[in-house]
């Protein structure tokens, strides 16, 4: 079956700092992986995946995710942190294997940009 | 290119009543899944339809129910409605098959709220 674990509920970082959202899955495949961000009262968003390739993707507004298979995890991050990437962020998984076409988020990371 | 629209976007009930949410598809998508997303939880995923058929349902009783319609367009039914079905209800649309590229596009939601 497939999982996904965000190991942190908020993370908290300075305007300008370099930011990184956790998130480990479990898939008996080969995954497709996602990440997501919400606005308040808003649908998901999606920001980058990875399919295959380069371990390291490059996604929307600067965020980039680096894919680890031996440590079955898909860090979230970006160089420099801005006030208007406060939002929550979602790690999803898809099984291309087993899964069929369903996809797994995680229960989410809130992200706080302070000036 | 249309996006995903859902309609209603606010709706209230009360335990024991039966609600009806629908879902227009982006253009070129064959795919739709539902998600429930409570309160600061990630989503949940309902069931997902292709080629008007359920096609993977998730950890949901058989009182949430679905249709998908020949132009992909989708509808999620609620009987006998519970407090705890109150939540942001979410349609995502996807191509499966040849030239699917893995991602959801999701539509803003339908809040509902069981009292």
């Amino acid at each position: 079956a497939q999982s996904v674990a965000q190991p942190e509920d908020q993370v908290n970082v300075a305007e300008g700092n370099p930011l990184t959202v956790k998130c480990t899955y479990s898939v008996s495949g080969n995954p497709y992986l996602f990440w997501y961000v919400q606005y308040p009262n808003r649908g998901l968003q999606f920001l980058l995946k990875y399919i295959t390739g380069d371990n390291l993707v490059k996604g929307s507004y600067g965020f980039e995710a680096e894919f680890n298979k031996s440590q079955t995890s898909f860090h979230l991050k970006k160089p420099s942190a801005l006030v208007s990437d406060s939002a929550l962020y979602f790690c999803a998984v898809r099984d291309r294997n087993t899964g069929g076409f369903k996809t797994i988020f995680g229960a989410g990371t809130r992200l706080f940009v302070k000036a | 290119e249309t996006g995903v629209t859902q309609s209603p976007t606010h709706l209230i009930k009360t335990r024991g009543q039966q609600v009806t949410l629908r879902c227009s598809s982006q253009s070129g998508h064959n795919t739709v899944s539902w998600y429930q997303q409570a309160l600061g939880q990630g989503p949940q995923f309902i069931f997902q339809y292709y080629r008007e058929e359920e096609n993977g349902r998730g950890n949901f009783p058989p009182r949430f129910s679905g249709l998908q319609f020949p132009n992909y367009s989708s509808e999620l039914n609620v009987n006998a409605l519970e407090l705890d079905d109150s939540a942001l209800y979410l349609c995502a649309s996807s191509l499966a098959g040849q030239g699917d590229t893995g991602e959801l596009f999701f539509g803003e939601g339908s809040r509902l709220t069981v009292l």
